[in-house]
């Protein structure tokens, strides 16, 4: 089991804002590490979506953003689409663990 | 345009070998650290090796240690994967991925992945 929770599951309408949580603990999070996110439709290529805490690489909507506090981040997605429907995870550093990070237990998104 | 292209996963007994391989285009491949990961049926992603631009530095998860094998050739822009006395807990989908610097790194171009299953 991952040291970083996520919820199993997020829904929403298209055109709605969902937030997905990833928490964490003082050896990974809350010790300073950035986090990142990433978006996978199984079968294919995860996709890196937000990089340092809130940073998004070229290509990525804006409707992406990210943000990190204290033991916890947060992905949210403005003005969701069908085709935001995927898992998401997000990934950090833990100081009790391996040497490129550990990824969150992942969250399913479901666009209603 | 970067790509990673896995082949060398299929069916495998218990205590088996595998050798997978992660062909790499449209980058410098020898300027990059290059890691494995994997998805298990039902599971999330699960990081398990990682190695640097001239293989000094090796990293194992806990679960693989001993058994897994990373290699690369940068000559011939390829990262490879020797999995040695397989466990059908190591089914999965294997991922290879591309590294940027970062705290932790971040996997910036990932492959589609190859199926390995270890049955008998």
């Amino acid at each position: 089991q991952s040291v970083l929770t996520q919820p199993p599951s997020v829904s929403g309408a298209p055109g709605q804002t969902i937030t997905i949580s990833c928490t964490g603990s003082s050896s990974n999070i809350g010790a300073g590490y950035d986090v990142h996110w990433y978006q996978h439709l199984p079968g294919t290529a995860p996709k890196l979506l937000i990089y340092d805490n809130n940073n998004r690489p070229s290509g990525v909507p804006d409707r992406f953003s990210a943000s990190k506090s204290g033991t916890s981040a947060s992905l949210v997605i403005t003005g969701l689409q069908a085709e935001d429907a995927a898992d998401y995870y997000c990934q950090s550093y833990d100081s009790s663990l391996t040497d490129s990070g550990v990824f969150g237990t992942g969250t399913k998104v479901t666009v209603l | 345009e970067v790509q990673l292209v896995e082949s060398g996963g299929g069916l495998v007994k218990p205590g088996g070998s595998l050798r997978l391989s992660c062909a790499a285009s449209g980058f410098t491949f020898s300027s990059y650290r290059m890691n494995w990961v994997r998805q298990a049926p039902g599971k999330g992603l699960e990081w398990v090796s990682s190695i640097s631009t001239s293989s000094n530095y090796i990293y194992y998860a806990e679960p693989v240690k001993g058994r897994f094998t990373i290699s690369r050739d940068n000559a011939k822009n390829s990262l490879y994967l020797q999995m040695n006395s397989l466990r059908p807990e190591d089914t999965a989908v294997y991922h290879c991925a591309r590294v940027v610097p970062g705290e932790p790194p971040a996997l910036d171009s990932w492959g589609q992945g190859t199926l390995v299953t270890v049955s008998s």
